[in-house]
C-alpha cells in the first residue's frame, strides 16, 4: 500500500524559507519511473502544481515559482523535501506532495497524480 | 496559466446524476488528452477518480465517467450515493512538466 505524509512547520513568518518534508512508502524513489510532486492548494483557490523530482533526480518546477522553489529527495529515507524560499502571506496554503510515475513509451510522465498524502497547512503570518 | 474553470458547487438527490465541467483554453484542456479528476473528502487525501480524460482506476466505481469536448472537461456521477458528497478538483496537462488545476467544485448528495 502507498501512503504520502507531508510534514512541516504550520507557521512560518514572511520572508522566512518553508521546508517540508513528504515522508512516504508502499514504493522507492530509487525504482525506475517513480516521480513525487509537490502541490498545493490556498484557501479558497485552486490547487497549483509546484514541482516534481524523479527517480533519476531530475526535477521540474511551476514556472511562476521557479525562483523560489528546491526540491530534493533522500532516497534511503523514502523523503522529498520542498524548499520554498521568501515565504510571503499569499503562499499560504495547504501543501500536498502525490506521487506520479513516469510513462518510458511517451518519454513524459503519467498525467495524473496519486496517491496524494492528506496535506499541511503553512500559515505565512508575522 | 490560469486554473481551469469549475462551477462553485453543484447539487443532486441520491440516485440522480450530476456532471462537473472544467472548462480551460486550448494549451491545456483542449490541446491534450490528458485531464484527470479528484475527489477529495475533507480532512482526507484526494484521490484519483478519472485519468486521460475518461479512464477510471482500478477500484473506481463505474458510476463516475468523464468525457471532452474542446476546451470543456466533465465528470458525470450517475447513481449519486452520499459518500459522493466532496469536492471535485480537474487537472489538466498543459505542457510537458506542467499541470493546471480547477478550482474545485463542491458537490452536495441533497
Amino acid at each position: 500500500q502507498v501512503t504520502l505524509r507531508e510534514s512541516g512547520p504550520a507557521l512560518v513568518k514572511p520572508t522566512q524559507t518553508l521546508t517540508l518534508t513528504c515522508t512516504f512508502s508502499g514504493f522507492s524513489l530509487g525504482t525506475n519511473g517513480m516521480c513525487v510532486s509537490w502541490i498545493r492548494q490556498p484557501p479558497g483557490k485552486a490547487l497549483e502544481w509546484l514541482a516534481l523530482i524523479d527517480w533519476d533526480d531530475d526535477k521540474y518546477y511551476s514556472t511562476s515559482l521557479k525562483t523560489r522553489l528546491t526540491i530534493s529527495k533522500d532516497t534511503s529515507k523514502n523523503q522529498v523535501v520542498l524548499r520554498m524560499t521568501n515565504m510571503d502571506p499569499v503562499d499560504t496554503a495547504t501543501y500536498y506532495c502525490a506521487r506520479t510515475t513516469y510513462n518510458f513509451l511517451s518519454g513524459r510522465p503519467y498525467n495524473w497524480f496519486g496517491p496524494w498524502g492528506q496535506g499541511t497547512l503553512v500559515t505565512v503570518s508575522s | 496559466q490560469s486554473a481551469l474553470t469549475q462551477p462553485r458547487s453543484v447539487s443532486g438527490s441520491p440516485g440522480q446524476s450530476v456532471t462537473i465541467s472544467c472548462t480551460g483554453t486550448n494549451s491545456d484542456v483542449g490541446g491534450y488528452n490528458y485531464v484527470s479528476w479528484y475527489q477529495h473528502h475533507p480532512g482526507k487525501a484526494p484521490e484519483l477518480m478519472i485519468y486521460d480524460v475518461s479512464k477510471r482506476p482500478s477500484g473506481v466505481p463505474d458510476r463516475f465517467s468523464g468525457s471532452k469536448s474542446g476546451n470543456t472537461a466533465s465528470l458525470t456521477i450517475s447513481g449519486l450515493q452520499a459518500e459522493d458528497e466532496a469536492h471535485y478538483y480537474c487537472c489538466s496537462s498543459a505542457g510537458r512538466y506542467s499541470w493546471v488545476f480547477g478550482g474545485g467544485t463542491k458537490l452536495t448528495v441533497l
